[in-house]
């Protein structure tokens, strides 16, 4: 059975400040994918990246960067930076193909950047 | 495009009742789902659908139906609302190999 954990319930930081949030998975699958959601105090879901597992380079988009060790089962995500508008929860997710509809979500992240 | 659209976004039953959540897509999406959320829990999927007329069960499915007649619309319906059945709702579609695209939830009250 597939299954994401998210250690870290609620992490607040000042604002400037690096942060990682830390995703580990399970699975049996050889081919699977990983995802990152951010979900904003409004509530929607807003997707932030997918990854392959075939794929182990970490991928960097402004501020946004992702470790994937499948070494040590991980897909950790690293704001740079931070900003108030980073305040969210964040969701790490599995598949094990691409669009599968069974993601796996982890239970989340509560991310509060402080002034 | 309007994306993904759920109604209503609130909703509060008594016990027993019944009730439809709307789910509608304009991006001609084949495969669309339904999640819930509750608190620390992350989401789980109910139901979901690869096409009109297939739907498929997820990991909740107990309390609820689906029915795909059309390629916009998946409609969740709850039979005899209970309690348990208080969360936030997310649909989400996709198309092919892409990613899921969320509606922007409904927050569902039992009594």
């Amino acid at each position: 059975a597939q299954k994401v954990t998210q250690a870290q319930t609620e992490i607040s930081v000042v604002e400037k400040e690096d942060v990682t949030l830390d995703c580990v998975y399970e699975t049996r699958d050889t081919t699977y994918y990983l995802f990152w959601y951010k979900q904003p105090p409004s509530g929607e879901l807003v997707f932030l990246i997918r990854r392959n597992s075939f794929d182990e380079q970490n991928e960097i988009s402004g501020r946004y960067s992702w470790n994937f060790q499948k070494s040590t089962s991980s897909f950790n995500f690293t704001i740079t930076a931070s900003q108030v508008v980073d305040s969210a929860v964040y969701f790490c997710a599995l598949s094990e193909f691409v669009g599968n509809e069974k993601l796996t979500f982890g239970t989340g992240t509560r991310l509060t950047i402080i002034p | 495009n309007a994306g993904v659209t759920q109604t209503p976004k609130f909703q509060v039953l008594k016990t027993g009742q019944s009730m439809t959540l709307q789910c509608a897509q304009d991006m001609n999406h084949e495969y669309m789902s339904w999640y819930r959320q509750d608190p620390g829990m992350g989401l789980r999927l109910i139901h979901y659908s690869v096409g009109a007329g297939i739907t498929d069960q997820g990991e909740v499915p107990n309390g609820y139906n689906v029915s795909r007649s059309t390629t916009e619309d998946f409609p969740l319906r709850l039979l005899s609302a209970a309690p348990s059945q208080t969360s936030v709702y997310f649909c989400a579609s996709r198309y092919r190999d892409s990613e899921q695209y969320f509606g922007p939830g409904t927050r569902l009250t039992v009594t």
